[in-house]
């Protein structure tokens, strides 16, 4: 299958300073790439659809000025958590879209917010 | 919007046996229906998926059985092992781009 990768695995930081999460597609090229996070023992929250060379598209109640999303290339997204609170501290996957429509998923962020 | 319902939300089934997971979903439209696998720690892992032209698919001990009329679908693994012990998600989509919609996921515990 497609891999995805994404970096850091984990992160920490203090309260008020911005944390950048990237999300690589290694082995094929993904127009539209998906950001998520997810609360312990919870589903998968979608957060926004990114798409390359245009603005991300954000779900109801999430913040676009405090999660800023840029898909640069093909395969490349990534996501920027400005002024993070420890509210903001959570699991953060990003999934790739090959042509089919089928989402492969990275390993995810763990991002612990002090 | 789509809404998509996953029971049970805990299972637990004795090593060898058989693990049902069951989905329903809403959205008359929607056309593919993934299912991933999560493990503790790590990203959701894509095991199977079935599109809406077929109504069962098998691989190995996975199979997945679709029925658009009733609006479900079901995970089935046959001869459980330990490493099967994680987090399932069933989860629908309408068309390429757009949004998955995934269910609140069942922890399944394969007991030895």
């Amino acid at each position: 299958g497609a891999v995805v990768s994404q970096h850091p695995s984990w992160v920490i930081c203090k309260s008020g300073t911005s944390v950048k999460i990237e999300c690589r597609s290694l082995d094929f090229q993904a127009t539209t790439m998906f950001w998520y996070r997810q609360f312990p023992k919870q589903s998968l929250m979608l957060m926004a659809t990114s798409n390359e060379g245009s603005k991300a598209t954000y779900e109801q109640g999430v913040e676009k000025d405090k999660f800023l999303i840029n898909h640069a290339s093909l395969t490349l997204s990534t996501l920027t958590v400005t002024s993070a609170h420890p509210e903001d501290s959570s699991f953060y996957i990003c999934s790739a879209e090959i042509p089919s429509g089928t989402q492969y998923f990275g390993p995810g962020t763990r991002l612990t917010v002090l | 919007g789509e809404n998509v319902e996953q029971h049970p939300s805990t299972l637990s089934v004795q090593e060898g046996d058989s693990a049902v997971i069951k989905c329903t979903y809403s959205d008359s439209a929607s056309n593919y229906f993934p299912w991933y696998k999560q493990e503790l720690g790590k990203g959701p892992q894509l095991i199977i998926d079935i599109r809406s032209n077929v109504g069962e698919k098998k691989d190995q001990r996975i199979a997945v059985t679709l029925n658009k009329t009733a609006k479900h679908f079901s995970l089935h693994i046959t001869e459980t092992q330990p490493e099967d012990s994680a987090v399932y998600f069933c989860a629908a989509s309408r068309q390429r781009d757009d949004k998955i919609i995934f269910g609140k996921g069942t922890r399944l515990h394969i007991l030895p």
